[in-house]
C-alpha cells in the first residue's frame, strides 16, 4: 500500500521561483526520503532526514518533518528548468525493511 | 563504473507468455527490490530480497517470482499470471535495507498485448 500521499499532483512555475511540495504520511517512521525521477527513468535519491530531524538542506533543497503532523515538505530554491521532474516522498515504517512511497508531485519549470 | 542495470529497456510480449527481467548491481549491496510504477503513479514494491538465497513479498507480488541466487542478480519474472502485466518496472539495491538511500536501475518497460 502506498504510505504516503504528496500535495500538489502537479506543479507548474517560472524559472527562479522556489517550489515547495507536500507529503503526508500514516503511520510511525524511521526516516523519509525524497526522490527524484525524470520522465522515462529511475529514481534518484535526494535527502534522507531521520525522524529526530526536524529539517536538513542540501545545495537548493530543504526538507523539514514534522513527525507530530506526519507530513514532510521539500522547498526548492531558485527554481531551473532541469529541476522538471517528478518528485516522490519515501518513508521507512518503524520495523519495516522496505520503503513506501506516495503518489508524487509532477514539477514543470518554466524557462 | 558502479551501479545498477536493467535490461532490456523497452520489452514486448504476448499475452500468455512468462517473461523475465534483468537486475544486476555491482555495489555490493545486500538488499535488492523490485516495484512497479503504471502511469502517474508511485511505486508499488513487487518483492524484495535482504540476502542471498532469501526474498520476501511485497504489497503486488501475485504474478510475480524472483531469485536471489547470486548478491548481484535479482531476477523478476512476469508469469502470465499476471493480470495487468503492462508498466514500467524498476529493480533497486541498498546496503542496509531501507534505513539508507536507494539505487535505481533505469528501469524495463513491459507491453504485453
Amino acid at each position: 500500500s502506498q504510505q504516503g500521499e504528496e500535495d500538489p499532483q502537479a506543479l507548474s512555475i517560472q524559472e527562479g521561483e522556489n517550489a515547495t511540495m507536500n507529503c503526508s504520511y500514516k503511520t510511525s517512521i524511521n526516516n523519509l526520503q525524497w526522490y527524484r525521477q525524470n520522465s522515462g527513468r529511475g529514481l534518484v535519491h535526494l535527502i534522507l532526514i531521520r525522524s529526530n530531524e526536524r529539517e536538513k538542506h542540501s545545495g537548493r533543497l530543504r526538507v523539514t518533518l514534522d513527525t507530530s503532523k506526519k507530513s514532510s515538505s521539500l522547498l526548492i530554491t531558485a527554481s531551473r528548468a532541469a529541476d522538471t521532474a517528478s518528485y516522490f516522498c519515501a518513508t521507512t515504517q518503524t520495523g519495516a525493511n522496505n520503503l513506501f512511497f506516495g503518489t508524487g508531485t509532477r514539477l514543470t519549470v518554466i524557462p | 563504473d558502479g551501479g545498477i542495470t536493467q535490461s532490456p529497456k523497452y520489452l514486448f510480449r504476448k499475452e500468455g507468455q512468462n517473461v523475465t527481467l534483468s537486475c544486476e548491481q555491482n555495489l555490493n549491496h545486500d538488499a535488492m527490490y523490485w516495484y512497479r510504477q503504471d502511469p502517474g503513479q508511485g511505486l508499488r514494491l513487487i518483492y524484495y530480497s535482504q540476502i542471498v538465497n532469501d526474498f520476501q513479498k511485497g504489497d503486488i507480488a501475485e504474478g510475480y517470482s524472483v531469485s536471489r541466487e547470486k548478491k548481484e542478480s535479482f531476477p523478476l519474472t512476469v508469469t502470465s499470471a499476471q493480470k495487468n502485466p503492462t508498466a514500467f518496472y524498476l529493480c533497486a539495491s541498498s546496503n542496509q535495507g531501507a534505513k539508507v538511500e536507494q539505487y535505481f536501475g533505469p528501469g524495463t518497460r513491459l507491453t504485453v498485448t
